[in-house]
């Protein structure tokens, strides 16, 4: 079964520096990945895929995620984070009949 | 862009009667629509998922006679809470797909008193 991890129950972040958010996978086949996010009591917000081509993926927002074989992750990164950027990330990988499973989620706090 | 709703946004109700959420795409088809489950600071967790015209497939440990899924058109799933009791209380999200990606509505807060 197709699976992935989010270490990091919650990452805090300064303003105006680098974040990283962690994701790891196990899946047997290629991986199809997303990045979510979630802010209070609404429901999901598509950030970016990887499906195949380029190993970095840019998405929404200025949010962009690095697709590494080798260590089977798939980090969300930022160069630059924004106090509005706090929120519940999630990473999840699709299964068969489009199912997709999300990791635990992580709360990112950005500090001004 | 593709606009999913879910409606009410929040509901509380008393303990054994049923709950009807509704999902909609708004500007698109979706033959598959999935439902979601979200406790408190916890992932989602698939509940289901529903095709148009025909039953849904439930996922393990979700008791299909509880938590009725009806997809009468291409445009809407309901999710009916059945007899709900307080442990139902949790965040009720859909999605419908399309192409190869998901949409999510802003989900339905069931609070059971």
């Amino acid at each position: 079964a197709q699976s992935v991890a989010q270490p990091e129950d919650q990452v805090n972040v300064a303003e105006g520096n680098p974040l990283t958010v962690k994701c790891t996978y196990s899946v047997s086949g290629n991986p199809y990945l997303f990045w979510y996010v979630q802010y209070p009591n609404r429901g999901l917000q598509f950030l970016l895929k990887y499906i195949t081509g380029d190993n970095l993926v840019k998405g929404s927002y200025g949010f962009e995620a690095e697709f590494n074989k080798s260590q089977t992750s798939f980090h969300l990164k930022k160069p630059s984070a924004l106090v509005s950027d706090s929120a519940l990330y999630f990473c999840a990988v699709r299964e068969a009949a489009d199912k997709l499973i999300f990791g635990t989620g992580t709360r990112l706090q950005v500090f001004p | 862009g593709a606009v999913v709703s879910q409606h009410p946004s929040w509901v509380i109700c008393k303990s054994g009667t049923s709950v009807k959420i509704e999902c909609r795409s708004l500007d698109f088809q979706a033959t598959t629509m999935f439902w979601y489950r979200q406790f408190p600071k916890q992932s989602l967790m698939l509940m289901a998922t529903s095709n148009e015209g025909s039953k849904a497939t439930y996922e393990q440990g979700v008791e299909k006679d509880k938590f009725l899924i009806n997809h009468a058109s291409l445009t809407l799933s309901t999710l009916t809470v059945t007899s709900a009791h307080p442990e139902d209380s949790s965040f009720y999200i859909c999605s419908a797909r399309v192409l190869n990606e998901q949409f999510f509505g802003p989900g339905t807060r069931l609070t059971v008193l």
